[in-house]
């Protein structure tokens, strides 16, 4: 079975500071792939990345980037220069054969 | 755009009363599922349609009952609603459901059973 782990709760900083948010992943697939979401207070939650077991390079996305590394089965996330706007829960979900599993989610809270 | 829309999106039922969440996405895709929010347990699958006409259970289908009605329209009933069924239930939708696919979401439906 595949397990997402997601061992932060929750997480406050003061705006711009940096922040990263970890996930653990087990998989005995040899083709998967990973997902962050966001789920802001609205309620909704929002696909903010997806990248697959074959590609291992680091992704950036203006303050977002993601580190992927298959060697301790790990794909962190980690915000530069937070902002309030980033408040929200934030879910790491991991996807092989099975249907996707969800991690419990880790709580951001930017303090302004 | 609508995306996917659910409703309603609060519902306070009693103990052994039955409802119908109701999902409709406008997208054209293929795949649907419910998912259910819990505190500390991440987002679950209760059932999931991969295409028009199937349904297939998920890792928590106990209690429910799904109807992929046409392509747009998934529906989750809870026909005897339990205490233990409070939550915030999430309809989502993929193009086709395979491996690499991202998942949109409904904006959910918080239940309370009493």
């Amino acid at each position: 079975a595949q397990k997402v782990t997601q061992a932060q709760t929750e997480i406050s900083v003061v705006e711009k500071e940096d922040v990263t948010l970890d996930c653990v992943y087990e998989t005995r697939d040899t083709t998967y792939y990973l997902f962050w979401y966001k789920q802001p207070p609205s309620g909704e939650l929002v696909f903010l990345i997806r990248r697959n077991s074959f590609d291992e390079q680091n992704e950036i996305s203006g303050r977002y980037s993601w580190n992927f590394q298959k060697s301790t089965s790990s794909f962190n996330f980690t915000i530069t220069a937070s902002q309030v706007v980033d408040s929200a829960v934030y879910f790491c979900a991991l996807k092989g054969v099975e249907k996707l599993t969800f991690g419990t989610g880790t709580r951001l809270t930017i303090i302004p | 755009n609508a995306g996917v829309t659910q409703t309603p999106k609060f519902q306070v039922l009693k103990t052994g009363q039955s409802m119908t969440l109701q999902c409709a996405q406008d997208m054209n895709h293929n795949s649907m599922y419910w998912y259910r929010q819990d505190p500390g347990m991440g987002l679950r699958l209760i059932y999931y349609s991969a295409s028009e006409g199937t349904t297939d259970k998920g890792e928590v289908p106990n209690g429910y009952n799904v109807s992929r009605l046409n392509k747009r329209e998934f529906s989750l009933r809870l026909e005897s609603a339990a205490p233990s069924q409070t939550s915030v239930y999430f309809c989502a939708s993929s193009e086709t459901g395979t491996l690499n696919e991202k998942l949109f979401f409904g904006s959910g439906t918080q239940l309370s059973v009493l």
